[in-house]
């Protein structure tokens, strides 16, 4: 069993819609959780951390961390097309960070 | 301020064949990073350098070999490239470790 699951998807959505993104983990030490969106043929680029339990939001973004569940989420309001890409969830304990498989989303104009 | 660079942006080796991936960033990070991504994978560590003059083995480090040249560069050498080695290469930076900036990309294919 990986440490990080996530599913790969493709999720599609029409515009507008709301957008869940998960990741499950086994490792309780895991402390920071990370979202990284990742346009095709792009590096990775940071979208948002959040340190232990709790919800983070930024614009349209908001990310969940439930440490008891071994659940992260992040959801995205009023989507756009340019918000197509692969989102990928990343968490940090003591060491190097861990990734998820990434999840490729696609809005639908 | 160029961010994190990496060069060539394409690759391809014959097996057997050597190469080095440079990298540079301008953000006086002092942790560096190089990963590799395969489909249905994403990103797994190869090797990581805490500072200038250090470097680790990640999850993904046989075949590889890093050098960390100053603060500013780090490269990445396949002495005798596989087919195995196929993939996307990517080289970040970083202040805090959970903060990571890459680069571009390089995109490597060996037959």
């Amino acid at each position: 069993q990986k440490e990080v699951e996530q599913d790969p998807g493709p999720l599609s959505v029409p515009e507008g819609a709301i957008v869940s993104l998960n990741c499950t983990y086994s490792n309780s030490a895991f402390q920071y959780f990370m979202w990284y969106r990742q346009y095709s043929r792009k590096g990775p680029e940071l979208l948002m951390y959040t340190y232990s339990s709790g919800n983070k939001e930024d614009g349209r973004f908001t990310a969940q961390v439930d440490k008891s569940s071994k659940y992260i989420s992040l959801f995205i309001r009023d989507s756009q097309p340019s918000d197509s890409a692969t989102y990928l969830c990343a968490m940090k304990g003591n060491y190097q960070l861990i990734w998820g498989a990434g999840t490729k989303l696609i809005i639908k104009p | 301020n160029a961010g994190v660079t990496q060069t060539p942006k394409f690759q391809v080796l014959k097996t057997g064949q050597s190469m080095t991936l440079q990298c540079a960033q301008d953000m006086n990070h002092n942790s560096m990073y190089w990963y590799r991504q395969d489909p249905g994978m994403g990103l797994r560590l190869i090797y990581y350098s805490a500072s200038e003059g250090t470097t680790d083995k990640g999850e993904v480090p046989n075949g590889y070999n890093v050098s960390r040249l100053n603060k500013r560069e780090f490269s990445l050498r396949l002495e005798s490239a596989a087919p195995s080695q196929t993939s996307v290469y990517f080289c970040a930076s970083s202040r805090q470790s959970y903060e990571q900036y890459f680069g571009p990309g390089t995109r490597l294919t060996v037959t």
